[in-house]
């Protein structure tokens, strides 16, 4: 499996202020996704980052609230954008291949607290 | 909706006995299932993938899939107190999506 790191790891930010989160995998991966994972909940898929194109977002998750970058097959970008104390959660990348029976990978996450 | 559900837990376990944990989805478009396991405070990490009727065995962990049925079981024989931590199921379908479940907290007592 890819080896995935995350920047930063942790973060207190103020409220409406915006914080960016790198994604960097070791190797060319066909898939990458950005989950949020609220204090005590599963894992909620925002977006898939698609490379040199716009990402795709789910239902409820907008552009401009999360504005999403990925420029090559290793790097992607999530930003949290206008925080408030809602925002306060894991943010995780994950890679995978384009095939269905191909699994996920997550990084360590982003463990975010907005003030 | 698409939902993929789980009992919350906790589910306490002794050690040395079997946990089952158990999954039922409802898109009957799923075509593959994964067991993922999360320590407090870290991501999650596979454990197991399964896409076939029937069961798969790696180790102590042994995954049950029942299309028909709609429902994904996870056996882990054995359990030690390090197993302890939340279990998700997720679900994929056509286009490559997880849809997760809410997790199980099991709790295996030494």
């Amino acid at each position: 499996s890819a080896v995935i790191s995350q920047k930063p790891s942790r973060d207190i930010c103020q409220r409406g202020t915006s914080l960016t989160i790198q994604c960097q995998v070791d190797s060319q991966v066909t898939m990458m996704f950005w989950y949020r994972q609220q204090p005590g909940q599963s894992l909620t898929l925002i977006a898939t980052a698609n490379q040199g194109s716009e990402a795709t977002y789910e239902s409820g998750f907008v552009i401009d609230k999360f504005p999403i970058s990925r420029p090559n097959l290793t790097f992607s970008t999530l930003t949290v954008s206008n925080m408030s104390p809602e925002d306060s959660s894991i943010y995780l990348c994950s890679v995978g291949k384009d095939t269905s029976q191909e699994t996920q990978y997550f990084g360590p996450g982003t463990r975010l607290l907005v003030l | 909706q698409k939902e993929v559900e789980q009992n919350s837990g906790p589910l306490s376990v002794p050690e040395g006995a079997i946990a089952s944990l158990n999954c039922t989805y409802s898109d009957r478009g799923s075509q593959s299932f994964f067991w993922y396991r999360q320590y407090s405070g870290k991501s999650p990490e596979l454990i197991m993938s399964i896409y076939s009727n029937g069961d798969k065995e790696d180790g102590r962990f042994t995954a049950q899939l029942n299309k028909a049925s709609q429902y994904v079981s996870l056996l882990i024989r054995d359990s030690q107190p390090s197993d302890s931590a939340t279990y998700l199921c997720a679900s994929k379908a056509a286009g490559n999506k997880l849809t997760f479940g809410g997790g199980t907290r099991v709790l295996v007592k030494p």
